[in-house]
């Protein structure tokens, strides 16, 4: 089974310039998380899919982050104007549903903002 | 609202000693799960174990034990005999069933096992 694809691995861009992160969860799966882990700390939820629907983007920065899921498969995660704060591993996750079901993990987007 | 607090920030081991990493948790609501999850170096959070807020028994796999206490909100993780290879940053979760946020995670531990 192939595990939550993400790309790129790695970005370095200049603040204030946009970025977009792609992620293709397993097949099948319902639920779908974007993840942002700053060094040191906990991944901190942005944003959960269920199927093409958002269920809870409470935590995500709507002036400047924005999320979709087409066809309730791939995602895409965009910073539009990236601050240096924003540096930070993005990580997706998909699970087979809400609740009960693990989350599987991608290895993840390194962004670096200079 | 939905919180999980890992008070260790780091833990340091000699290889075969065993190790506790305590997780506690705050829930509103009455059926949730509980996860372990390992972030070895190379960065990929892997899925250890879960758990249902209705399942108290205590599991064991190997060489990791988990202990589940609704009375106190805690679900810690025993390594016993500590390997190198088990140094990494470890992550507890909650996941609710009825409200809001799935898999907010804990702050995680860092456990270094020194051969």
């Amino acid at each position: 089974e192939a595990g939550v694809a993400q790309s790129p691995r790695y970005k370095i861009i200049e603040k204030r310039q946009s970025v977009a992160f792609w992620c293709n969860p397993i097949s099948g799966h319902a639920t779908l998380y974007w993840y942002q882990q700053i060094l040191g700390q906990g991944p901190k939820l942005l944003i959960q899919f269920q199927n093409n629907g958002v269920v809870d983007d409470s935590q995500l920065p709507k002036d400047r982050f924005s999320a979709e899921r087409l066809k309730g498969v791939d995602s895409t995660l965009k910073i539009q104007p990236a601050k240096l704060e924003d540096s930070a591993v993005y990580l997706c996750a998909s699970s087979l549903n809400r609740g009960f079901h693990e989350a599987f993990f991608g290895q993840g987007t390194r962004l670096t903002v200079v | 609202a939905q919180k999980v607090t890992q008070a260790q920030t780091e833990i340091s081991v000699v290889e075969k000693e065993d190790v506790t990493l305590d997780c506690v948790y705050e829930t509103r609501d009455t059926t949730y799960y509980l996860f372990w999850y390992k972030q070895p170096p190379s960065g990929e959070l892997v899925f250890l174990i879960r758990r249902n807020s209705f399942d108290e028994q205590n599991e064991i796999s190997g060489r990791y034990s988990w202990n589940f206490q609704k009375s106190t909100s805690s679900f810690n993780f025993t390594i016993t005999a500590s390997q190198v290879v088990d140094s990494a940053v470890y992550f507890c979760a909650l996941s609710e069933a009825n409200y809001g946020q799935n898999f907010v995670f804990g702050p995680g531990t860092r456990l270094s096992v020194l051969p």
